[in-house]
């Protein structure tokens, strides 16, 4: 059983447009929400992370959307740029565990 | 040198060869991980390392074998490897698991395998 669930599997948004990625976990047990960028021949690096006690984060253009009760969470990448074209995964984490529990990823297209 | 490296970046080897993967962290982390990326498929978590020991092994073959010497550092032996092995392997650290864990993991920027 998949724990998190990522879509769209990909994604493309004309420059200066909205691009939404959403993600949906099983578990209520996850309790950190971390979301990481990936581009061609590089590894993933950490963007942006909500804990389940706030319902909104923003960093820049980033921003995470976080529901708790529907136990889903979204990042939001406002005015889109070609450069944000990548790879996008959301990642679920226990805690007590430390263990990361990734989406498939979401990749994303920016067209100028 | 700063963050997650690894080496080598790329790395092209015969079935019979024998050939290591490197992983240093320079974050002061206390856990680190081995994940296989391949082509249009999600992420795969291959070992988890917590204070030096082996906490995870997610059901990898045999001929993959990991090493962790101290907490800086992570080394993935491969032997007589499959073609279907090809892939992106990348490491990871975070400050392990617990109340004062940060649980982000950074990721090194990846060793592109190919196996003839």
């Amino acid at each position: 059983q998949q724990q998190v669930k990522q879509s769209p599997q990909s994604l493309i948004v004309q420059k200066g447009g909205i691009s939404i990625i959403n993600c949906a976990y099983e578990n209520t047990a996850f309790d950190y929400f971390p979301w990481y960028q990936q581009f061609p021949g590089k590894g993933p690096a950490l963007l942006i992370a909500i804990r389940p006690d706030v319902s909104e984060k923003k960093e820049g253009r980033f921003t995470i959307s976080f529901n708790k009760s529907a136990k889903q969470f979204s990042l939001h990448i406002m005015d889109s740029q070609p450069g944000d074209s990548a790879t996008y995964f959301c990642a679920a984490i226990f805690s007590n565990a430390g263990k990361s529990t990734f989406g498939d990823g979401t990749t994303l297209t920016v067209k100028p | 040198e700063t963050g997650v490296t690894q080496t080598p970046r790329h790395l092209v080897m015969g079935m019979t060869n024998k050939k290591s993967l490197k992983c240093e962290q320079h974050l002061g982390h206390n856990a680190m991980y081995w994940y296989k990326q391949s082509a249009k498929k999600p992420l795969e978590l291959m070992f988890v390392y917590s204070l030096e020991e082996r906490v995870e092994n997610n059901s990898v073959p045999s001929r993959f074998s990991p090493e962790c010497p101290n907490s800086s550092h992570l080394f993935l032996h491969l032997h007589t490897l499959q073609p279907e092995d090809s892939a992106l392997y990348l490491c990871a650290s975070s400050q392990g698991s617990g109340v004062a864990s940060s649980y982000e993991q950074y990721f090194g920027p990846g060793t592109r395998l190919t196996v003839t």
